[in-house]
């Protein structure tokens, strides 16, 4: 069952601009990681979150993590066409040796 | 540095036709490899893992199968390939420890005919 949901599902943003991108989960986790995927390729890790951690800070991303809510969000400032892609959060839960990936957003930036 | 490499990056097969897909892994050892189908447009569905040479999980039961025949290598495999078998299909790789991303190759693209 998909443990992740991510929400907008979509997203069409300005060069410039900040895109948010929020994921709620259902179950306790180790870690929360964030993925990137351009279209028709493989997916590229973008930043990891403990379960102990509430913020971390990756070059222009900021994600943030409330397991009390069990959600996380992802924030990309000053975005670029280049940031055009689907973004994923997936949860490694404890126990398992997998992760379990929502459905995603698909994040536009136009120039 | 570790690389992964997956073959081929598409395929057309008609419906009752035989497949295998083949990732492979260079610069680690003992990796946790897997495999998922990615529908257009949708969220990755885990198929398999495996955390050593023979071992396999498999989360969704259907016409597929997989093998773990050495270390940094993992095959998805089916006997009689269905229509709903379309897809996108990745394979992955990671440290065999918590907290440890995994790393994707660029993918099969299946079409059944």
């Amino acid at each position: 069952s998909q443990q992740g949901e991510e929400d907008p599902q979509a997203l069409s943003i300005q060069e410039g601009e900040n895109a948010t991108m929020n994921c709620s989960y259902k179950t306790s986790i180790n870690n929360l990681q964030w993925y990137r995927q351009n279209s028709g390729r493989g997916l590229v890790h973008l930043i990891l979150i403990r379960s102990n951690e509430r913020e971390k800070h990756s070059g222009r991303l900021r994600v943030t993590l409330d397991t009390s809510k069990k959600s996380s969000s992802l924030l990309i400032t000053a975005s670029r066409a280049a940031d055009t892609a689907s973004y994923f959060c997936a949860t490694d839960t404890l126990g398992a040796d997998k992760l379990i990936f929502g459905t995603g957003t698909r994040l536009q930036v136009f120039p | 540095s570790q690389t992964i490499h997956q073959w081929p990056a598409t395929l057309v097969q008609p419906v009752g036709s035989p497949l295998s897909l083949e990732c492979t892994v260079e610069g680690t050892s003992n990796p946790n490899l897997y495999w998922y189908r990615q529908a257009a447009g949708r969220g990755l569905q885990l198929l398999f893992y495996s955390v050593g040479i023979g071992q396999i999980s498999s989360e969704v039961p259907q016409n597929l199968s997989a093998s773990r025949p050495q270390d940094r290598q993992f095959i998805l495999s089916s006997k009689k390939l269905l229509l709903s078998d379309s897809g996108f299909y990745l394979c992955a790789w990671s440290v065999r420890q918590h907290y440890q991303p995994q790393h994707f190759g660029d993918g099969t693209r299946l079409s059944i005919l």
